[in-house]
């Protein structure tokens, strides 16, 4: 079964700071990965998403991860946090099969920006 | 394209009455995905469509729930009797077939069961 776990239930960044939001993957075939945003009161608005093309992804508002299958990673990344981005995250993962699209959803990392 | 379009937004509801969720996909997508969220359980996948006929209803947590998709169309998510514990945003989410190709999610239901 495909899994994912996000380290780290809450992180604070200030304003402007590096944002790194960490995701491991578990999967007995090769996946297909995703980050998604939920803002308050809202659904899930997809990020990125890596389908096996270039390993580093870039997605809206600056985002971008890095897909590392030694390390069975998908960390998301932003060089400058803004105040926009607080919302919460999620990693998901599918398998790379034809006609599989079912995700599975890790746990949800809430991202606090400090002013 | 209005994207995934859910209703109500918002439902109260007493204990042991019946609730029915709404859901019209974007138009041309063949998957139709039921999520329920809460804060000890997160996003749980309670059921899911491809061209109208269920998949995988697997995680729909007991009898009281039933999911329809009549058409490709629109989609309902229904709970009876209701119970406290069935408070959660429910999210409708649907996607075109191709691998790896992500899902576009509605705003949610948020049920609350009194």
């Amino acid at each position: 079964a495909q899994s994912v776990t996000q380290l780290g239930s809450h992180v604070s960044v200030s304003e402007g700071a590096l944002v790194l939001l960490r995701c491991n993957y578990s999967s007995s075939v090769p996946p297909y990965l995703f980050w998604y945003v939920q803002y308050p009161n809202q659904g899930l608005q997809l990020l990125l998403k890596y389908t096996s093309a270039a390993t580093l992804v870039k997605g809206i508002n600056g985002f971008e991860a890095e897909f590392k299958k030694s390390e069975t990673s998908f960390h998301l990344t932003k060089p400058s946090a803004h105040m926009s981005d607080a919302a919460e995250y999620f990693c998901a993962v599918s398998d790379a099969q034809v006609g599989n699209e079912k995700l599975t959803f890790g746990t949800g990392t809430r991202l606090t920006i400090i002013p | 394209d209005a994207g995934v379009i859910q209703s109500p937004r918002h439902e109260v509801t007493e204990m042991g009455q019946e609730v029915t969720l709404r859901c019209k996909p974007i138009s041309g997508h063949d998957y139709l995905f039921w999520y329920r969220q809460t804060m000890m359980r997160g996003l749980e996948l309670l059921i899911y469509f491809n061209n109208n006929v269920p998949i995988d209803d697997s995680g729909m947590p007991e009898d009281r729930f039933s999911a329809k998709m009549p058409n490709a169309s629109f989609s309902t998510l229904k709970i009876q009797p209701s119970e406290p514990r069935d408070s959660a945003v429910y999210f409708c989410a649907s996607s075109l077939y191709r691998v790896g190709g992500g899902y576009t999610f509605g705003s949610g239901t948020r049920l609350t069961v009194v």
